[in-house]
């Protein structure tokens, strides 16, 4: 499968626990997006990455949010202390760099549920 | 002024007919324009990309873009009950950086029998 991965598809934590979403790329993207979508509503930027890079993270929450792209393997987005209001969709897209793929449309993958109790 | 703006909706129309969605986006320079389409609970597909004034068209789907109003719309002709989705308008807005885009809030959409 050439597409976005993204896993694991649903997650379970308590409040106060640890959450990691992974996200693999496209293949010969560089770049990596992630996006939280709450029920009812639109998708949201939170931050963007390339390889060992973070771009802009103008979206992410100033606590408990990080993201990285290390130059082996997937992109993690790692939420600490997740508290109800973290329950969500989130969304990881990725693209070739800008300089191969000017406005290139952004391709996700299938998404990763959490659900905080 | 939101950055993206959509009408949420319910919009909904018989099938066969002509669905019109609308969005407007408030960064004059913004050069990208792109159409997804979700499905409740699944991912944002890809439908529709515009770069140019005028109307791009793909099987049932026409894009239409008009800069000088900043406005950008989707037609979806011979509407089927399968079209029943919210369609979400996205813009690589000058502000943004690379491929970055900014998403409107969605439009859904009732294809009714």
């Amino acid at each position: 499968n050439a597409g976005v991965m993204q896993n694991p598809r649903h997650l379970v934590r308590r409040r106060g626990q640890e959450a990691r979403l992974r996200c693999s790329p496209m293949k010969g993207h560089s770049h990596v997006y992630w996006y939280r979508q709450l029920p009812e509503e639109g998708l949201k930027f939170m931050v963007y990455l390339q390889k060992e890079n973070i771009i802009d993270e103008s979206g992410m929450p100033k606590e408990r949010f990080s993201a990285e792209f290390p130059k082996e393997g997937p992109s993690i987005l790692r939420i600490q202390q997740v508290v109800r209001g973290d329950s969500a969709a989130y969304f990881c897209a990725s693209s070739p760099s800008y300089q191969q793929g000017g406005n290139s449309p952004l391709h996700f993958g299938n998404g990763t549920r959490l659900t905080v109790t | 002024q939101k950055e993206v703006e959509q009408n949420s909706g319910p919009l909904s129309v018989p099938e066969g007919a002509i669905a019109s969605l609308n969005c407007t986006y408030s960064d004059r320079g913004s050069q990208s324009f792109f159409w997804y389409r979700q499905y409740s609970g699944k991912s944002p597909e890809l439908i529709m990309s515009i770069y140019s004034n005028g109307d791009k068209e793909d099987g049932r789907f026409t894009a239409q873009l008009n800069k000088a109003s900043q406005y950008v719309s989707l037609l979806i002709r011979d509407s089927q009950p399968s079209d029943s989705a919210t369609y979400l308008c996205a813009v690589n807005l000058l502000t943004g950086g690379g491929n970055k885009l900014t998403f409107g809030t969605g439009t859904q959409l009732k294809v009714e029998l």
